[in-house]
């Protein structure tokens, strides 16, 4: 069965600070992967995903992850956060069936300090 | 902007009473996915309505149940309320006859079982 991880249940950041976010999955096939990001009361939004080809993917505002098969991980990364960045982020891995049935991790919250 | 909505937003209701949420789903996507997200948590696959049909389920009990309308939309449905019920519940939508699908979330209906 599927399984994500992320180690870190809150980070927080300075203003202008770079940012990596951790994910490890477990899948026993070739992984869908995507990472959310959502504000408080609010849906989730698609920051970026993975589905095959060049392991560095590019995303909205910014944000970047890559694929490391060898560690099983997909980490986000950002070279200098924003206030805005404030929010949950969410890891997920979907099946070969698409990205409908997705399994998430518990979610990293994340806190910018002016 | 997703083209997911959910309705209502925020609902309470009594431990034993029946509820009904419901989605529409993003114009020309035949597949809608439940999803519960506990506070401090991340979501979770209730089951998935492609093209009318129950297409996979997750680790919930009989009394979850869903609809699945010719338009798309869609509606779960939660019997005999209980407490730990209370959560953020997502709908999601997609095409999985599309290249690179992806899934796209409404902002959520807010359940409280008091």
């Amino acid at each position: 069965a599927q399984s994500v991880t992320q180690p870190d249940i809150h980070i927080t950041v300075s203003e202008g600070a770079s940012l990596e976010l951790r994910c490890n999955y477990s899948y026993g096939a070739t992984p869908y992967l995507f990472w959310y990001v959502q504000s408080p009361g609010q849906g989730l939004q698609l920051l970026l995903k993975y589905f095959s080809g060049d392991t560095l993917v590019q995303g909205i505002k910014g944000f970047e992850a890559e694929f490391k098969r060898s560690q099983s991980s997909f980490n986000l990364r950002k070279p200098s956060v924003h206030w805005s960045d404030a929010a949950e982020y969410f890891c997920a891995v979907g099946t070969i069936q698409g990205a409908q049935k997705l399994v998430f991790g518990q979610g990293t919250r994340l806190t910018i300090n002016p | 902007e997703t083209g997911v909505t959910q309705s209502p937003t925020h609902l309470i209701k009594t431990r034993g009473q029946q509820v009904t949420l419901r989605c529409s789903s993003q114009s020309g996507h035949n597949t809608v996915s439940w999803y519960q997200q506990a506070l401090g948590q991340g979501p979770q696959f209730i089951f998935q309505y492609y093209r009318e049909e129950e297409n996979g389920r997750g680790n919930f009990p009989p009394r979850f149940s869903g609809l699945q309308f010719p338009n798309y939309s869609s509606e779960l449905n939660v019997n005999a309320l209980e407490l730990d019920d209370s959560a953020l519940y997502l709908c999601a939508s997609s095409f999985p006859g599309q290249v690179n699908t992806e899934a796209f979330f409404g902002q959520g209906t807010r359940l409280t079982v008091v």
